[in-house]
């Protein structure tokens, strides 16, 4: 019953550093999303794929890259951290695109860039 | 920009009253109206969704009003309990993308 699972949880990164926020999904879904949450400003859309090998921007993809390589997995790579991506992550995932396809979320991941 | 607008940022209820926060949007080509609720330390869940071509939706103590014509929609929580106490999200569904209202804190007193 695991569904969305993101890792890892927590994480402290230095300015200029790199890293990958894992996501897996084992609901088969096609469409997976990387949203993140900043205070006040609800959610914004990072990047999101439509099936394995295809891969979309979003409102704020600027400093970030994913990759889809099978249906289960979207990683979110970070390159170079900015004090600007202090966020909390979000991974999603739906069966379709199509209106009324419920979207579920992972539990996120914390993100503080120092 | 913010896509969908919601209100009022934080909200205080008593126990058996009834929250009502509000949303309003621009684009018509929105299709698909969902709430979102989250815990503290949780990801967003979803609550309850309307088309824009119903006025009304019901499940349970939680009522989706939309107004087409008015581009605004409002979720209605009856009886509020203590364990509603969350923030809840509005949100508009366009092509590959849920714009999402900026949240809205309640909190129900016992």
């Amino acid at each position: 019953n695991a569904g969305v699972t993101q890792t890892p949880k927590f994480r402290i990164l230095k300015i200029g550093q790199s890293m990958t926020l894992q996501c897996a999904q084992d609901m088969n879904h096609n469409y997976m999303y990387w949203y993140r949450q900043d205070p006040g400003m609800g959610l914004k859309l990072i990047y999101y794929s439509v099936g394995a090998g295809i891969t979309d921007k979003g409102e704020v993809p600027n400093g970030y890259n994913v990759s889809r390589s099978t249906t289960e997995d979207f990683p979110l790579r970070l390159e170079l951290a900015a004090p600007s991506q202090t966020s909390v992550y979000f991974c999603a995932s739906s069966l379709t695109g199509s209106s009324g396809n419920t979207i579920y979320f992972g539990e996120g991941s914390w993100l503080t860039v120092v | 920009q913010q896509q969908v607008k919601q209100s009022p940022q934080s909200l205080i209820v008593q126990k058996g009253g009834i929250s009502i926060i509000n949303c309003a949007y621009e684009n018509t080509a929105f299709d698909y109206f969902p709430w979102y609720q989250q815990f503290p330390g949780k990801g967003p869940a979803l609550l309850i969704a309307i088309r824009p071509d119903v006025s009304e939706k019901k499940e349970g103590r939680f009522t989706i009003s939309f107004n087409k014509s008015a581009k605004q929609f409002s979720l209605h929580i009856m009886d509020s309990q203590p364990g509603d106490s969350a923030t809840y999200f509005c949100a508009a569904k366009g092509t590959n993308n849920l714009f999402f209202g900026t949240g809205t804190r309640l909190t129900v007193i016992p």
